[in-house]
């Protein structure tokens, strides 16, 4: 069965880091497209960043040289690295599969809310 | 990468049909067929219901449909259920290599 986990989230202060740690289970991260997607409180879902199973990686213009999208194939995990956080990061973090044959979002972790205030 | 456009809201009546627009450009829309669509419910995560705009994944009622037109998919669901409640987003694969969301509809069963 595949599972999403995802972890780290908090309150941070405005100008500083947080790492998310999303672990997968019943499939190999490394195999696969990972994605993370968040949403504001009340917001709809804004896409943030993948990385591709070769290793390349895309961001949203809104966190581009901010975030940094990673992965840890010996613990099979997906992270985020997010750094100079800003009020607006404030959002439910979601950790997502991406099924590379259609390139939609398959299967969803339950997120971790990342809380940017002073 | 600006938002795909939505209906705020859309409502109907158990056993009725709605349907859900989603607009975007020849970037991405209009440039693949990789158009998906999700379900969510309060505090939970979002559910695939369609995906390449017209699939549906195992499990998902016969009752959920997609369809596309040039830079404008829509999601139908027939037969409406009070458990369809529920805000619906679509989102689309960029010919950027990115993704983009729409701003979400909330659907009331009325």
């Amino acid at each position: 069965e595949v599972q999403l986990v995802e972890s780290g989230g908090g309150l941070i202060q405005p100008g500083g880091s947080l790492r998310l740690s999303c672990a997968a289970s019943g499939f190999t991260v490394n195999s696969n497209y990972m994605s993370w997607v968040r949403q504001a409180p009340g917001k709809g879902l804004e896409w943030v960043s993948v990385i591709y199973s070769g290793g390349g990686t895309y961001y949203a213009d809104s966190v581009r040289g901010r975030f940094t999208i990673s992965r840890d194939s010996s613990k099979n995990t997906l992270y985020l690295q997010m750094n100079s956080l800003r009020a607006e990061d404030t959002a439910v973090y979601y950790c997502a599969r991406v099924y590379s044959d259609y390139l939609n979002f398959d299967y969803w972790g339950q997120g971790t809310l990342v809380t940017v205030s002073s | 990468q600006s938002a795909l456009t939505q209906p705020a809201s859309v409502s109907g009546s158990p056993g009725q049909s709605i349907t859900i627009s989603c607009t975007g450009t020849s970037s991405d829309v209009g440039y693949y067929n990789y158009v998906s669509w999700y379900q969510q419910h309060p505090g939970e995560a979002p559910k695939l219901m369609i995906y390449d705009f017209s699939k549906r994944p195992s499990g998902v009622s016969n009752r959920f449909s997609g369809s596309k037109s040039g830079n404008t998919a829509s999601l139908t669901i027939s037969g409406l259920q009070a458990e369809d409640e529920a805000d619906y987003y679509c989102s689309s694969y960029t010919s950027s290599s990115t993704w983009v969301f729409g701003g979400g509809t909330k659907l009331t069963v009325l």
